[in-house]
């Protein structure tokens, strides 16, 4: 079946650094990819929408400048926190949608400590 | 305001039994619903999905009903076993593209043997 690669599964930065988390779909073309933020127990926020060759589409109050979203091709979208906080840490899944039959696959996610 | 919320943080059940959990929205309308499961540490993985033109979706042990009156969704697990203990989400499709999910905040599901 359809796979979404992320990674890395889990890292550890210091505060001040950036961090690039990458979201690979691996046996189809994603035209679509779906970043989210989930804290402990809660649910999964959608940060932004990720479309190939343009520009991200971010939902209120998540800072463009802070989350940069790239998806350079059909397979590979990145989420990039710029100058992390401690506030930043958090579980990041990404999650793309399989252009031939629509259907949504999710990342293993990427747990983000930030010290 | 929209909402959509399941109606319990966590719920224990006794193997063997049937699970039910509910997820709840309001001032939405969506064409689909969907249902997840998220063991720790994992993201989710899709179980069911559900159109707003049909009532009931059955797969193996689970059953899903979706009523756009009352804006309800009910998510059985017959015959429970300790390894579908997890947490289980429901997400509406709220631009009605196959993409776009909210999600509910989850029911953590635990199965006693």
């Amino acid at each position: 079946g359809a796979v979404v690669s992320q990674h890395p599964s889990r890292v550890i930065c210091k505060s001040g650094t950036s961090v690039k988390i990458e979201c690979r779909s691996l046996d189809f073309q994603a035209t679509t990819m779906f970043w989210y933020r989930q804290f402990p127990k809660k649910s999964l926020m959608l940060m932004a929408t990720s479309n190939e060759g343009s520009k991200a589409t971010y939902e209120q109050g998540v800072e463009k400048d802070k989350f940069l979203i790239n998806h350079a091709s059909l397979t590979l979208s990145t989420l990039t926190v710029t100058s992390a906080h401690p506030e930043d840490s958090s579980f990041y899944i990404c999650s793309a949608r399989d252009r031939v039959g629509g259907k949504l696959f999710f990342g293993s996610g990427t747990q983000l400590s930030v010290l | 305001s929209q909402k959509i919320e399941q109606n319990s943080e966590a719920l224990n059940i006794q193997e063997g039994k049937t699970a039910t959990l509910t997820c709840n929205y309001t001032n939405y309308s969506p064409a689909y619903l969907q249902w997840y499961r998220q063991d720790p540490g994992r993201g989710p993985v899709f179980l069911l999905l559900i159109r707003e033109n049909e009532k009931e979706k059955r797969k193996e042990r689970l059953k899903v009903t979706f009523d756009t009156t009352l804006k309800q969704s009910l998510f059985h697990i017959t015959a429970s076993q300790p390894a579908d203990s997890a947490t289980y989400l429901c997400a509406l499709d709220i631009e009605n593209q196959g993409g776009k999910l909210i999600f509910g905040q989850g029911t953590e599901l635990s199965v006693k043997p």
